[in-house]
């Protein structure tokens, strides 16, 4: 089945302590991407990648990082995770040859204490 | 990229056709004009998209205007799972970026 997976699911972590959300997609697509979801501020683009070893910033890229070393994967990372990092995260995947139409992971609910 | 707008909410009665408009008046040559909807706290579902002609899938029309300044999204026949916030977007793939709105919350009542 084509999909894109996220994990954890669900993350409860405390102020500092590294994390890595993690998020593959097997469905051979070039372009990924990263969104946080806020209640009143809707979904609002991280970062993207148009390929490998490509990434760009999107509109709320402090405190986060990426990195694009394989098509198929693309990891989320707070260094230095902070409680206004508490979100809904969600990764997506899209190809030129699918007319670009993302397909969407089924999110992780971050908390940060 | 293009700015759109959306009306914040719409109703629809189960079974009706659901018209969902969306305003693109600033949207460039290369610039298609997608529909997404996210149901709940979902992963947003992409539903259709369009350049200049009129499309249609298994899900839903898309109507673009001939100046491509506005467009419609049409569920033929709405059901109760379709309650959810539909997201217009104005993308080119010249880029990654997809940006979203606040979108139209469709609530399709009995």
């Amino acid at each position: 089945e084509a999909q894109v997976t996220q994990n954890p699911r669900y993350l409860i972590t405390v102020t500092g302590k590294k994390l890595t959300v993690t998020c593959s997609q097997n469905m051979n697509h070039e372009y990924m991407s990263w969104y946080r979801q806020d209640p009143g501020l809707g979904l609002r683009q991280i970062y993207y990648s148009m390929n490998v070893e490509v990434t760009d910033k999107g509109d709320v890229p402090e405190g986060y990082k990426v990195s694009r070393k394989e098509k198929r994967n693309f990891p989320l990372i707070l260094e230095s995770p902070s409680p206004n990092q508490t979100s809904l995260y969600f990764c997506a995947s899209s190809s030129p040859r699918g007319g670009y139409g993302y397909t969407f992971g089924s999110g992780t609910r971050l908390t940060v204490v | 990229d293009a700015k759109t707008t959306q009306p914040t909410s719409m109703d629809c009665a189960e079974g009706r056709a659901a018209n969902l408009p969306c305003n693109h008046s600033t949207i460039s040559g290369n610039e298609y004009v997608y529909w997404y909807r996210q149901i709940h706290s979902q992963g947003p579902q992409y539903i259709i998209h369009g350049l200049k002609n009129n499309e249609t899938n298994e899900m839903a029309s898309l109507i673009i205007t001939e100046d491509r300044k506005s467009s419609t999204l049409i569920l033929p026949h709405a059901t109760l799972r379709d309650t959810a916030v539909y997201y217009c977007i104005a993308f080119s793939g010249n880029t990654g970026k997809l940006i979203f709105g606040q979108g139209t919350t469709l609530q399709v009542k009995p």
